[in-house]
């Protein structure tokens, strides 16, 4: 049962534009969602995030949408610049007294051309 | 502040061997997280820790997996013995403890496991 998708295996942008990636999950208890960025052989990095009392976050060239009535999700790079290039894990997370218990996506690799 | 460091980078082994992972969190983060990372898929959480008491061990294969994290700090994740389809990347990843303010994972680089 995957609570978590992103349904785009891969992804190619030209460098400027904006690149948009998708995720959409099945558990409406996850009140807490990040985006992380992974390089080839290194670990995945964390990049944004977005509570569920929200529906937008921005840093930078990040922004992070929430429509928690569609369970779903989406980062928006604008604009997308070479070094993007990366794969992209959408994690969702619900907490309990114990703390955060997180939720990956498979990913979606993006590749900016220059 | 330095990052999760884990040790060793890569490992081959043969299948029905043992093997060991070691993770340092980083400094003052009471949750620690081991995830097993197969190629081509998400990070699939195999054991989380609060402090040195284990909070979710529920997807953990423990007929051949064990983890520790004695003291609170540093945990070892074991492998014993190994199956091909364990060839994997395995991650550390630290997070402060709670829910006062959500807050996100911190991982480290990985040691990625080749079983032949």
């Amino acid at each position: 049962d995957q609570q978590v998708k992103q349904n785009s295996p891969s992804l190619s942008v030209q460098e400027g534009r904006i690149s948009i990636l998708n995720c959409d999950y099945t558990n409406s208890m996850f009140d807490y969602f990040l985006w992380y960025k992974k390089y080839p052989a290194e670990g995945p990095t964390f990049l944004i995030s977005i509570s569920s009392i929200k529906d937008k976050n921005e840093d930078g060239r990040f922004t992070v949408f929430l429509n928690k009535s569609a369970k779903h999700l989406s980062l928006h790079i604008v604009p997308s610049q070479p070094g993007d290039s990366a794969v992209y894990f959408c994690a969702a997370s619900r907490g309990d007294n114990y703390g955060q218990n997180f939720v990956f996506g498979p990913g979606t690799r993006l590749s900016v051309l220059p | 502040e330095a990052g999760v460091a884990q040790s060793p980078r890569y490992k081959i082994i043969e299948k029905r061997q043992s093997v060991a992972f070691w993770c340092n969190p980083i400094s003052g983060h009471a949750t620690l997280y081991w995830y097993q990372q197969i190629l081509g898929q998400g990070p699939k959480l195999l054991i989380q820790f609060q402090n040195n008491g284990v909070v979710d061990d529920s997807q953990l294969p423990k007929d051949r997996f064990s983890a520790e994290r004695l003291k609170g700090v540093d945990s070892t994740l074991k492998i014993q013995p190994a199956k091909l389809e364990d060839s994997a990347v395995y991650l550390c990843a630290s997070s402060p403890w709670g829910r006062e303010g959500d807050s996100p994972l911190h991982f480290g680089n990985g040691t990625r496991l080749t079983v032949t």
